[in-house]
């Protein structure tokens, strides 16, 4: 069974918009860890975000923001006044709290965003 | 900081040829892994090496694939008799392993074509 999904394969969005990109995951642990990556077309993968399991509020950094809704084992990516540089495909991933660090990644969202 | 070195960022074998893909982490990084990416198959799992040690080899090929980490600068991943379908994106990356900096940073990976 797929432990990180990602439904959307690509969304369209006009930039200057704010955008969310899905994610739902599947773990038996307590504590986990999870983290968005965005691979550029050049392809590569960038480290954008992330949020641990055991923390409540949503991280924010720059103009990523996540909604964290553990009861619905839910990581939303949201992306506020999207630029065309945002145009990429975002991976959502998850490490499971054992002592092994693999992580499971998604199937990626293509976002285009259009001038 | 220099980021996770690859080397070579392209290489073309013919089939039953062996490749050797090299992988530098960042400084300091006790945790390197080795990840695949294909169209088909998404960003798999391989391998990774904690303070040198393999942790998880679970996604290594039984055959053929071998990886190696000599010393805390440089990781390989060696594959022998190459065949078509292991043409992929190999992925590197390292991370701190405490706390919440086990964030894994990817370097660019080596686009291995096998004909």
């Amino acid at each position: 069974a797929q432990k990180v999904t990602q439904t959307q394969t690509s969304i369209s969005v006009m930039e200057k918009t704010t955008v969310t990109m899905d994610c739902v995951y599947e773990t038996q642990d307590s504590s986990y860890f999870l983290f968005w990556y965005k691979q550029t077309a050049s392809g590569e993968i960038v480290f954008l975000i992330r949020q641990d399991s055991y923390k409540k509020e949503n991280a924010t950094v720059g103009h990523y923001s996540l909604n964290f809704q553990k009861p619905k084992s839910s990581i939303g990516l949201i992306i506020t006044a999207t630029q065309i540089e945002d145009s990429a495909v975002y991976f959502c991933a998850m490490r499971e709290g054992d002592n092994n660090n693999r992580i499971f990644f998604g199937d990626g969202t293509q976002l285009v965003v259009k001038p | 900081n220099a980021g996770v070195i690859q080397t070579p960022r392209h290489k073309v074998t013919g089939k039953g040829q062996e490749a050797t893909l090299w992988c530098e982490p960042i400084s300091g990084h006790s945790a390197v892994f080795w990840y695949r990416q294909t169209i088909v198959q998404g960003l798999e799992f391989l391998t990774y090496f904690r303070n040198q040690a393999p942790i998880d080899d679970s996604g290594m090929p039984k055959e053929r694939f071998s990886a190696q980490m000599p010393n805390q600068s440089h990781s390989t991943l060696k594959i022998q008799s190459t065949q078509p379908q292991d043409s992929a994106v190999y992925l590197c990356a390292s991370s701190w392993d405490w706390g919440d900096q086990d964030t894994q940073y990817f370097g660019p990976g080596t686009r291995l074509l096998v004909l």
